[in-house]
């Protein structure tokens, strides 16, 4: 794919509620990270996949949260029982090395809001 | 702990001029990489430049470059020309490449404005 790409786009649920956000990463990245953006934290690391290793679980906020990564590729960020503090844009990267800081690719963001 | 500091909640630039963006980090590691990244209201974050710490020359992307002060542990990112297209939050952050994590570690942001 050209890049990145995240979905929903935007997502209203009601506070209890569980959700599932998807990310797509670019084609043939074996690196694929979770990050929270939200006014009062800033840029959060949430989780971190990486080829066949175990992920990197240390920035996800509590147990409602969890993620997966499918065949390497597609990501699923589940938030269960969602509350309030959860609205934040969710944003998915990528990036093609490790080790190198090459950088990685951002998508456009998933923006949950928590009513 | 890690931390990056961006000490300039928020800037402004008249086009065509040069503005400088500053940022500091707070790492005991040798080996890290760092990075600017642009975020437009379309909230994409776009990579704008990554310098290798090992690397004591600056790095350039046309219109955008840093300065890079390992011992001070500063990165500021000047932009040249500046046109309306760049207005956005400028995020400065870092990866320490060790262990199963490359997580980026972000500052808080500096939001520039282009002023026509």
């Amino acid at each position: 794919g050209a890049g990145v790409s995240q979905s929903p786009s935007n997502k209203v649920t009601e506070k209890g509620k569980d959700v599932e956000l998807r990310c797509d990463p670019i084609s043939g990245h074996t690196a694929l990270y979770w990050y929270r953006q939200s006014l009062g934290q800033g840029l959060e690391f949430l989780i971190y996949f990486q080829g066949n290793s175990a992920p990197d679980k240390s920035g996800l906020p509590s147990d409602r949260f969890s993620a997966e990564r499918t065949g390497g590729s597609v990501s699923t960020l589940t938030i269960q029982r969602t509350q309030q503090e959860d609205s934040a844009v969710y944003l998915c990267a990528s990036s093609s090395y490790r080790g190198t800081g090459i950088g990685q690719y951002f998508g456009p963001g998933t923006r949950l809001t928590v009513t | 702990a890690q931390t990056v500091t961006q000490s300039q909640p928020e800037m402004s630039v008249q086009e065509a001029e040069t503005v400088t963006l500053s940022c500091t980090y707070d790492t005991s590691e040798s080996d890290y990489y760092l990075f600017w990244y642009k975020q437009p209201p379309s909230r994409q974050m776009i990579l704008v430049i990554r310098q290798e710490a090992y690397k004591q020359q600056n790095a350039t992307e046309n219109r955008f470059s840093v300065n890079f002060q390992k011992a001070a542990k500063s990165f500021s990112l000047k932009i040249s020309d500046s046109q309306l297209g760049d207005a956005a939050m400028y995020f400065c952050a870092y990866i320490i490449p060790q262990g199963g994590s490359e997580k980026l570690v972000f500052g808080k942001g500096t939001k520039l404005t282009v002023n026509p």
